[in-house]
């Protein structure tokens, strides 16, 4: 069956470090991935999309990889700030337009 | 636009008690889903509409849950009746038609407490 792990439920740095959170999945071949922010109480809300034939995507502080061979997909944010703490969510697109799974989130927390 | 718009907010029921949570998706969206969100299962797809109509349910966990969409504006989806282990967030997302890959937008969510 179709599974998404993200790396851990909890990813704890000091400010101004780059925080890496890790999705990885298996038997599934998406077709784009993305990634969503969820802050406590609100809903996800997008972040990056990056396409199977893309490997990098940047956004201001935020650097997406996507390596289809190894099935995973890195999510960094540099010169992290405390105000980057939430729950980030990756989501697998399959040919089903507008149909994504998600993982189960890594709640980020920086300290200053 | 105002984004997605979901009520009630929260919800608190008792047991037995009907629930029914309501949907306004983004104007112009095609499709519009209901996910549950809780601490064990995280994000899980319950049922997506395109153009109202249902194409997906089978993340509906059982026959006390049903959704519908009677128009591109408005969709509902209701608990009958309610049990304690329903309590969640339930997300209601709309996103365009343009193919996979397009931005999924959620409302704040309506966080329901079956007692």
């Amino acid at each position: 069956s179709q599974k998404i792990e993200q790396n851990s439920e909890a990813l704890n740095i000091q400010e101004g470090k780059t925080a890496t959170l890790t999705c990885n999945y298996t038997n599934y071949s998406p077709a784009y991935l993305q990634w969503y922010r969820q802050d406590p109480g609100r809903g996800p809300v997008f972040l990056l999309l990056i396409r199977e034939n893309e490997k990098e995507k940047r956004k201001e502080r935020l650097k997406v990889t996507f390596d289809t061979t190894l099935k995973q997909s890195l999510f960094h944010i540099t010169a992290s700030q405390p105000a980057d703490s939430a729950t980030y969510l990756c989501a697998l697109d399959g040919t089903n337009a507008g149909k994504s799974t998600f993982g189960d989130g890594t709640t980020l927390t920086v300290k200053p | 636009d105002a984004g997605v718009i979901q009520s009630p907010r929260h919800e608190v029921t008792e047991m037995g008690q009907e629930v029914t949570l309501r949907c306004k998706p983004i104007s112009g969206h095609d499709y519009l889903f209901w996910y549950r969100q809780t601490m064990m299962r995280g994000l899980e797809l319950l049922i997506y509409f395109n153009n109202n109509v249902p194409i997906d349910d089978s993340g509906m966990p059982e026959d006390r849950f049903s959704a519908k969409m009677p128009n591109a504006s408005f969709s509902t989806l209701k608990i009958q009746p309610s049990e304690p282990r329903d309590s969640a967030v339930y997300f209601c997302a709309s996103t365009l038609s343009r193919g996979a890959g397009n931005t999924i937008y959620f409302g704040e969510g309506s966080w329901l407490t079956v007692v």
